[in-house]
């Protein structure tokens, strides 16, 4: 059983559009991530919840929008897709409430493409 | 403030050693580190809570000094399999849920 997976794994659109990606964790962790790895492989946070409520949202375009149903849940929707959204996306979950102390699980990463 | 890791890239032959460090200009709390094979997903290695703390893995360890705000990861007689990219990963305060990861290191290990 996969730990934190996300779909889709790859994903190619044009500039513009609109896309989703999904993230879900089977772990019973309380605390979810949006990372994005960008061409030289540097990785930033984007987003973090807690029991599905928002805690960190790191200076992040508001064509970005996080979503958590659930605790288990964190999807992610971008609105007009720009050349520069081009990245790896990581979803990633860590147990208990604090962070600091805490490991993080990584979910395979979705490859977005925009052309 | 993204912390640095030194050396940016390593080549090393089976059995050989390597340190990988990580210098933050800020105060931290806690230092993860992680490995990244290309085209997967970071895979957590191990956490160093305490400064002076050393934790060992197999042959990878690290140690933390909070004093000079550093992480070094230790790996000895390397192989294959250590080949990837070591990230640490940093908390400034025991509850935040904001880790700030360093620039990378490119490890490769060949036979």
């Amino acid at each position: 059983d996969t730990a934190v997976s996300q779909t889709p794994k790859y994903l190619v659109t044009q500039m513009g559009n609109d896309k989703s990606i999904k993230c879900e964790q089977n772990l019973g962790h309380d605390t979810m991530y949006w990372y994005k790895q960008d061409s030289k492989k540097f990785l930033k946070i984007m987003f973090s919840y807690n029991n599905k409520e928002l805690i960190i949202n790191e200076t992040v375009p508001n064509r970005f929008s996080p979503k958590s149903p659930d605790k288990a849940h964190l999807n992610l929707h971008i609105n007009s897709l720009e050349l520069g959204d081009s990245a790896v996306y990581f979803c990633a979950s860590s147990p208990g409430m604090r962070g600091g102390n805490q490991p993080q699980h990584f979910g395979d990463g979705t490859r977005l493409s925009i052309l | 403030q993204q912390p640095v890791q030194s050396p940016q890239a390593v080549i090393l032959r089976e059995g050989e050693d390597a340190v990988i460090n990580c210098s933050s200009s800020k105060a931290l709390y806690s230092v993860h580190w992680y490995r990244q094979k290309h085209g997967e997903a970071p895979v957590f290695l191990m956490i160093l809570l305490k400064g002076g703390e050393q934790k060992g893995h197999d042959k990878i360890s690290a140690s933390f000094n909070e004093k000079k705000q550093q992480s070094s990861l230790y790996l000895t007689a390397s192989q294959l399999s250590y080949s990837g990219t070591y990230f640490c990963g940093t908390a400034r305060t025991s509850g935040t849920y904001k880790y700030i990861f360093g620039t990378g290191t490119r490890l490769k290990v060949l036979a």
